[in-house]
């Protein structure tokens, strides 16, 4: 099993819908959580993080993290064309001595 | 600087010869990762350096690759005797550590013909 695992996608969506990105963990001890964006030929940039179970809102952005059932999902509402890329995934477990482990990504494609 | 700085930013070579990609971390980081990522797939964990740690090695997919931080600071990755397969985009990532968040360099897209 994947340490962090992600659906590759693509996942569509048309423009103004609510996108939902999901990615499950397989260390129950992991304590922090990260989504970044990668748009095509450019570098990942971090758009949230969540340490907590429930729910992280920054503007158009909701992370949501529920410890128990090893899931931390990202919701993008109102999603824009600009909002197509690829999401990864990131969890801090514990065994690992605090290095990062990163999701394949999902590709999310909003239709205009 | 400010950010996570990586040189060369392209890096075309020969087959069979060696290369050197170097990353300046953000300063202070004590964390530092290379991934590889070749076109359109994932990140590919490499190694990872923290503090005066032992390397995590582990993502290393051959002897050809080896990569070393001097002072807890800059890093190099070397890559000899180069095969096409090595073509990719190598990405450096710095961290302050303890879990937290990764900031990437812009990476160097190497090209081995």
């Amino acid at each position: 099993q994947k340490e962090v695992e992600q659906n590759s996608g693509p996942l569509s969506v048309p423009e103004g819908a609510i996108a939902s990105l999901n990615c499950t963990y397989s260390d129950r001890g992991s304590q922090s959580f990260f989504w970044y964006r990668q748009y095509s030929g450019k570098s990942p940039e971090l758009i949230m993080f969540i340490y907590s179970n429930g729910d992280k809102e920054d503007g158009r952005f909701t992370a949501q993290l529920n410890k128990a059932s090893q899931y931390v999902s990202l919701l993008i509402r109102d999603s824009q064309p600009s909002d197509s890329a690829t999401y990864l995934c990131a969890v801090d477990p514990s065994e690992y001595g605090n290095k990062l482990v990163f999701g394949a990504g999902t590709i999310l494609r909003v239709k205009s | 600087g400010a950010g996570v700085s990586q040189s060369p930013s392209n890096k075309v070579t020969e087959k069979g010869k060696d290369v050197e990609l170097r990353c300046d971390p953000i300063s202070g980081h004590t964390a530092l990762y290379w991934y590889r990522q070749s076109l359109g797939q994932g990140l590919e964990f490499l190694i990872y350096f923290q503090g005066n740690s032992a390397p995590d090695k582990s993502g290393l997919p051959s002897d050809r690759f080896s990569a070393e931080r001097t002072g807890g600071s800059v890093s190099t990755l070397t890559i000899q005797r180069t095969q096409q397969e090595d073509s990719a985009v190598y990405l450096c990532a710095s961290s302050a550590g303890g879990g937290r968040d990764a900031f990437f360099g812009q990476g160097t897209r190497l090209t081995v013909v």
